[in-house]
Protein backbone atom coordinates (compact mmCIF):
# COMPACT_ATOMS: atom_id res chain seq x y z
CA UNK A 1 0.00 0.00 0.00
CA UNK A 2 1.29 3.63 -0.82
CA UNK A 3 1.72 6.02 2.07
CA UNK A 4 2.91 9.18 2.51
CA UNK A 5 3.02 10.06 6.34
CA UNK A 6 4.25 13.24 7.30
CA UNK A 7 5.87 14.53 10.50
CA UNK A 8 3.61 16.44 13.33
CA UNK A 9 2.12 19.72 13.74
CA UNK A 10 4.81 22.58 14.65
CA UNK A 11 4.34 25.96 16.51
CA UNK A 12 7.10 28.50 15.53
CA UNK A 13 7.99 32.47 16.39
CA UNK A 14 9.31 34.43 13.42
CA UNK A 15 12.11 34.23 12.29
CA UNK A 16 13.18 30.45 13.65
CA UNK A 17 13.62 27.74 11.38
CA UNK A 18 12.08 24.87 10.57
CA UNK A 19 11.94 21.52 8.60
CA UNK A 20 9.25 19.39 7.93
CA UNK A 21 9.24 15.53 6.56
CA UNK A 22 7.19 13.33 4.45
CA UNK A 23 8.18 9.37 4.12
CA UNK A 24 7.16 7.51 1.34
CA UNK A 25 6.96 3.38 2.04
CA UNK A 26 4.96 1.24 -0.09
CA UNK A 27 6.25 1.74 -4.00
CA UNK A 28 10.02 2.77 -5.19
CA UNK A 29 10.67 6.23 -3.72
CA UNK A 30 12.98 6.95 -5.82
CA UNK A 31 11.27 6.60 -9.22
CA UNK A 32 8.25 9.36 -8.32
CA UNK A 33 8.60 13.16 -7.98
CA UNK A 34 7.44 14.36 -4.62
CA UNK A 35 5.71 17.56 -4.55
CA UNK A 36 4.53 20.18 -2.01
CA UNK A 37 1.66 21.93 -1.58
CA UNK A 38 0.44 24.93 0.70
CA UNK A 39 -3.31 25.35 2.03
CA UNK A 40 -3.54 28.93 3.91
CA UNK A 41 -6.18 29.07 6.33
CA UNK A 42 -9.56 28.48 4.28
CA UNK A 43 -7.97 28.88 1.24
CA UNK A 44 -7.27 26.61 -1.98
CA UNK A 45 -3.99 24.91 -2.94
CA UNK A 46 -0.75 25.93 -4.13
CA UNK A 47 1.95 23.80 -5.19
CA UNK A 48 5.39 25.41 -4.58
CA UNK A 49 7.82 22.56 -5.49
CA UNK A 50 8.59 18.74 -6.60
CA UNK A 51 11.74 16.88 -6.19
CA UNK A 52 12.74 13.61 -8.35
CA UNK A 53 14.41 11.54 -5.12
CA UNK A 54 16.20 9.18 -7.50
CA UNK A 55 18.48 11.93 -8.59
CA UNK A 56 17.66 15.31 -6.37
CA UNK A 57 16.11 16.81 -9.26
CA UNK A 58 13.91 19.95 -8.24
CA UNK A 59 12.12 22.23 -9.79
CA UNK A 60 10.37 25.18 -7.65
CA UNK A 61 7.28 27.43 -8.82
CA UNK A 62 7.97 31.04 -9.33
CA UNK A 63 6.07 32.22 -6.40
CA UNK A 64 7.95 29.92 -3.82
CA UNK A 65 11.49 29.83 -5.13
CA UNK A 66 13.86 31.43 -2.28
CA UNK A 67 11.52 31.31 -0.01
CA UNK A 68 11.83 27.03 0.93
CA UNK A 69 14.48 24.80 0.29
CA UNK A 70 13.34 21.02 -1.03
CA UNK A 71 15.39 17.63 -0.39
CA UNK A 72 15.17 14.42 -0.28
CA UNK A 73 17.21 11.51 1.50
CA UNK A 74 16.46 8.76 -0.57
CA UNK A 75 18.59 6.33 1.78
CA UNK A 76 15.22 6.59 4.10
CA UNK A 77 12.55 7.42 1.48
CA UNK A 78 11.99 10.72 3.07
CA UNK A 79 11.23 14.20 1.19
CA UNK A 80 11.82 17.85 2.95
CA UNK A 81 10.60 21.04 2.98
CA UNK A 82 12.61 23.80 5.21
CA UNK A 83 12.30 27.12 5.94
CA UNK A 84 15.81 29.17 6.80
CA UNK A 85 13.56 32.30 8.45
CA UNK A 86 9.36 31.76 8.92
CA UNK A 87 6.95 34.81 9.03
CA UNK A 88 3.67 34.41 10.35
CA UNK A 89 2.42 34.91 6.79
CA UNK A 90 4.05 30.68 6.53
CA UNK A 91 1.07 29.74 8.74
CA UNK A 92 -0.87 27.10 6.73
CA UNK A 93 -1.07 22.84 5.96
CA UNK A 94 1.65 21.50 3.80
CA UNK A 95 1.13 18.38 1.95
CA UNK A 96 3.86 16.26 0.48
CA UNK A 97 1.84 14.29 -2.92
CA UNK A 98 3.32 12.08 -5.04
CA UNK A 99 3.45 12.88 -8.56
CA UNK A 100 1.45 9.46 -10.63
CA UNK A 101 3.59 7.73 -13.84
CA UNK A 102 0.56 9.14 -16.41
CA UNK A 103 3.61 10.05 -18.75
CA UNK A 104 6.51 8.68 -20.07
CA UNK A 105 8.36 12.29 -20.17
CA UNK A 106 7.97 15.15 -17.80
CA UNK A 107 4.49 16.55 -18.35
CA UNK A 108 4.74 19.19 -15.50
CA UNK A 109 4.17 18.61 -11.40
CA UNK A 110 1.51 16.65 -11.55
CA UNK A 111 -1.24 14.92 -11.51
CA UNK A 112 -1.10 13.87 -7.78
CA UNK A 113 -2.05 10.18 -7.31
CA UNK A 114 -1.39 10.13 -3.12
CA UNK A 115 -0.89 12.86 -0.67
CA UNK A 116 0.28 12.83 2.81
CA UNK A 117 -2.02 13.66 5.94
CA UNK A 118 -0.68 16.72 5.71
CA UNK A 119 1.35 19.02 8.52
CA UNK A 120 0.43 22.15 10.02
CA UNK A 121 2.68 24.91 10.70
CA UNK A 122 1.75 27.62 13.03
CA UNK A 123 3.86 31.09 13.36
CA UNK A 124 3.50 33.02 15.86
CA UNK A 125 4.91 35.31 18.10
CA UNK B 1 1.56 32.82 -15.55
CA UNK B 2 -1.20 30.74 -16.55
CA UNK B 3 -4.45 31.77 -14.58
CA UNK B 4 -6.92 28.92 -13.36
CA UNK B 5 -10.80 29.94 -12.65
CA UNK B 6 -13.20 27.79 -11.69
CA UNK B 7 -16.87 28.49 -11.50
CA UNK B 8 -19.17 28.73 -9.56
CA UNK B 9 -17.19 29.46 -6.29
CA UNK B 10 -19.89 28.11 -4.26
CA UNK B 11 -22.74 25.52 -5.88
CA UNK B 12 -26.08 24.28 -4.11
CA UNK B 13 -27.32 21.49 -5.31
CA UNK B 14 -29.22 18.38 -3.78
CA UNK B 15 -28.59 14.20 -3.36
CA UNK B 16 -29.42 13.04 -7.16
CA UNK B 17 -28.56 15.90 -8.77
CA UNK B 18 -26.29 16.46 -12.25
CA UNK B 19 -23.66 19.15 -11.32
CA UNK B 20 -21.25 20.78 -13.44
CA UNK B 21 -18.22 22.80 -12.65
CA UNK B 22 -16.09 24.77 -14.84
CA UNK B 23 -12.99 25.55 -14.81
CA UNK B 24 -10.92 28.05 -18.00
CA UNK B 25 -7.53 28.89 -18.51
CA UNK B 26 -6.06 31.65 -19.39
CA UNK B 27 -4.07 30.17 -22.52
CA UNK B 28 -4.48 26.78 -23.84
CA UNK B 29 -3.27 23.89 -21.83
CA UNK B 30 -3.84 20.75 -24.19
CA UNK B 31 -5.37 18.36 -21.34
CA UNK B 32 -2.93 18.91 -18.71
CA UNK B 33 -5.61 19.20 -16.48
CA UNK B 34 -6.77 17.45 -13.15
CA UNK B 35 -9.46 17.38 -11.20
CA UNK B 36 -9.33 17.00 -7.01
CA UNK B 37 -11.88 16.36 -4.28
CA UNK B 38 -11.28 17.55 -0.68
CA UNK B 39 -13.24 17.14 2.24
CA UNK B 40 -12.79 19.38 5.54
CA UNK B 41 -9.73 18.26 7.08
CA UNK B 42 -8.20 15.90 5.18
CA UNK B 43 -6.23 15.60 1.84
CA UNK B 44 -7.07 16.02 -1.49
CA UNK B 45 -8.08 13.09 -3.78
CA UNK B 46 -7.69 12.64 -7.20
CA UNK B 47 -10.47 12.05 -9.57
CA UNK B 48 -9.71 13.09 -13.05
CA UNK B 49 -6.38 13.00 -14.95
CA UNK B 50 -5.73 14.20 -18.73
CA UNK B 51 -8.56 16.09 -18.59
CA UNK B 52 -11.30 13.04 -18.98
CA UNK B 53 -9.09 9.92 -17.72
CA UNK B 54 -10.99 8.52 -14.65
CA UNK B 55 -8.12 7.80 -11.68
CA UNK B 56 -8.22 4.05 -10.48
CA UNK B 57 -11.56 3.72 -7.98
CA UNK B 58 -13.56 6.75 -8.55
CA UNK B 59 -16.94 6.25 -8.98
CA UNK B 60 -18.17 6.54 -12.68
CA UNK B 61 -20.53 9.03 -11.65
CA UNK B 62 -17.60 11.22 -12.01
CA UNK B 63 -16.19 12.51 -15.44
CA UNK B 64 -14.30 15.03 -17.23
CA UNK B 65 -13.98 16.44 -20.20
CA UNK B 66 -12.40 19.50 -22.35
CA UNK B 67 -9.08 20.56 -23.63
CA UNK B 68 -7.22 24.16 -24.39
CA UNK B 69 -9.01 26.53 -22.36
CA UNK B 70 -12.11 25.34 -21.04
CA UNK B 71 -12.54 21.99 -19.11
CA UNK B 72 -15.83 20.85 -16.92
CA UNK B 73 -16.11 18.40 -14.18
CA UNK B 74 -19.52 16.15 -13.84
CA UNK B 75 -20.95 14.18 -11.14
CA UNK B 76 -23.92 12.87 -13.06
CA UNK B 77 -25.83 12.08 -9.50
CA UNK B 78 -24.70 13.90 -6.68
CA UNK B 79 -23.89 11.26 -3.93
CA UNK B 80 -24.13 12.10 0.19
CA UNK B 81 -20.05 11.63 0.06
CA UNK B 82 -19.59 14.06 -2.81
CA UNK B 83 -20.25 17.34 -1.22
CA UNK B 84 -16.88 18.82 -0.68
CA UNK B 85 -14.45 21.48 -2.49
CA UNK B 86 -13.04 20.38 -6.02
CA UNK B 87 -10.20 22.16 -7.12
CA UNK B 88 -8.76 22.01 -10.88
CA UNK B 89 -4.64 22.14 -11.62
CA UNK B 90 -3.05 22.44 -14.92
CA UNK B 91 -0.02 20.82 -14.26
CA UNK B 92 2.14 21.50 -16.74
CA UNK B 93 2.91 24.40 -14.25
CA UNK B 94 1.26 22.98 -11.26
CA UNK B 95 -1.61 25.70 -11.20
CA UNK B 96 -4.60 25.67 -9.11
CA UNK B 97 -7.98 26.70 -9.51
CA UNK B 98 -9.59 28.58 -6.15
CA UNK B 99 -12.05 25.74 -5.79
CA UNK B 100 -15.80 25.17 -6.12
CA UNK B 101 -17.67 24.09 -2.84
CA UNK B 102 -20.11 21.88 -3.24
CA UNK B 103 -22.64 22.02 -0.44
CA UNK B 104 -26.77 20.84 0.36
CA UNK B 105 -28.99 22.49 -0.55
Amino acid sequence: EVQLVQSGAEVKKPGESLKISCKGSGYSFTSYWIGWVRQMPGKGLEWMGIIYPGDSDTRYSPSFQGQVTISADKSISTAYLQWSSLKASDTAMYYCARRGKYYDFWSGPGPFDYWGQGTLVTVSS
Amino acid sequence: DIQMTQSPSTLSASVGDRVTITCRASQSISSWLAWYQQKPGKAPKLLIYKASSLESGVPSRFSGSGSGTEFTLTISSLQPDDFATYYCQQYNRGTFGQGTKVEIK
